[in-house]
């Protein structure tokens, strides 16, 4: 079954630290892994995504981190910020196009 | 329009009645997706289109779900018989070609509660 666990389920960070959701995956046919940010009342939007030929990928404060061999990937918000609090999703895709979603975390930053 | 379209926004309905969910993708966009989402959980895979054909319909729960999207252009869901274990966000996405950089561009989706 393809499937993608992610955690964790819910994390509170200060303003200025640093946020970290993991995501781990079984299908090695897996070949494309977005980040996407889902905000209140709104559909997920992309945010970020990488191919598992690249370690690490970085835009702005988000940057993804990915270990092929573990088949795992993580994504790293540095200074965080009010503005951040969302819900994440990871996922992965297979060539036929079909995204896999993990279940979210629930991001909150403290002022 | 400037983004995907979905109505209705929200639906009531009975157990056993028929619902239709419409999404209208954003123009020029060949692929078209239906996901349904549970409260706290990420989206679920139900169907997709590349153009007017179905390409994958895996993940459609039971033959009560069908899709379709004659022109190639605006999609219909439509719920058989709900029950209420349908109660869900429905969320329609659409993406350039057959989204082989990941990136699709969700709807607000329709939310359906089967009383």
């Amino acid at each position: 079954q393809q499937q993608v666990k992610q955690s964790p389920q819910s994390l509170i960070v200060q303003k200025g630290g640093i946020s970290i959701i993991n995501c781990a995956y079984e299908n090695t046919a897996f070949d494309y892994f977005p980040w996407y940010q889902q905000f209140p009342g709104k559909g997920p939007a992309l945010l970020i995504a990488i191919r598992p030929d690249v370690s690490e990928k970085k835009e702005g404060r988000f940057t993804i981190s990915f270990n092929k061999s573990a088949k795992q990937f993580s994504l790293h918000i540095m200074d965080s910020q009010p503005g951040d609090s969302a819900t994440y999703f990871c996922a992965a895709k297979t060539s036929g196009s079909r995204l896999t979603f993990g279940e979210g975390t629930q991001l909150t930053v403290n002022p | 329009g400037a983004g995907v379209s979905q109505s209705p926004r929200y639906k009531v309905t009975k157990r056993g009645q028929d619902v239709a969910l419409r999404c209208d993708p954003i123009s020029g966009h060949v692929s078209l997706y239906w996901y349904r989402q549970a409260l706290g959980q990420g989206p679920e895979f139900l169907t997709y289109f590349n153009y007017e054909a179905q390409q994958d319909k895996s993940g459609l729960p039971n033959d009560r779900f069908s899709a379709e999207r004659p022109e190639g252009s605006i999609s219909t869901l439509t719920i058989q018989r709900t029950e209420q274990r349908d109660s869900a966000m429905y969320r329609c996405a659409s993406s350039r070609r057959w989204a082989d950089t990941g990136e699709l561009f969700f709807g607000e989706g329709s939310r359906l509660t089967v009383l």
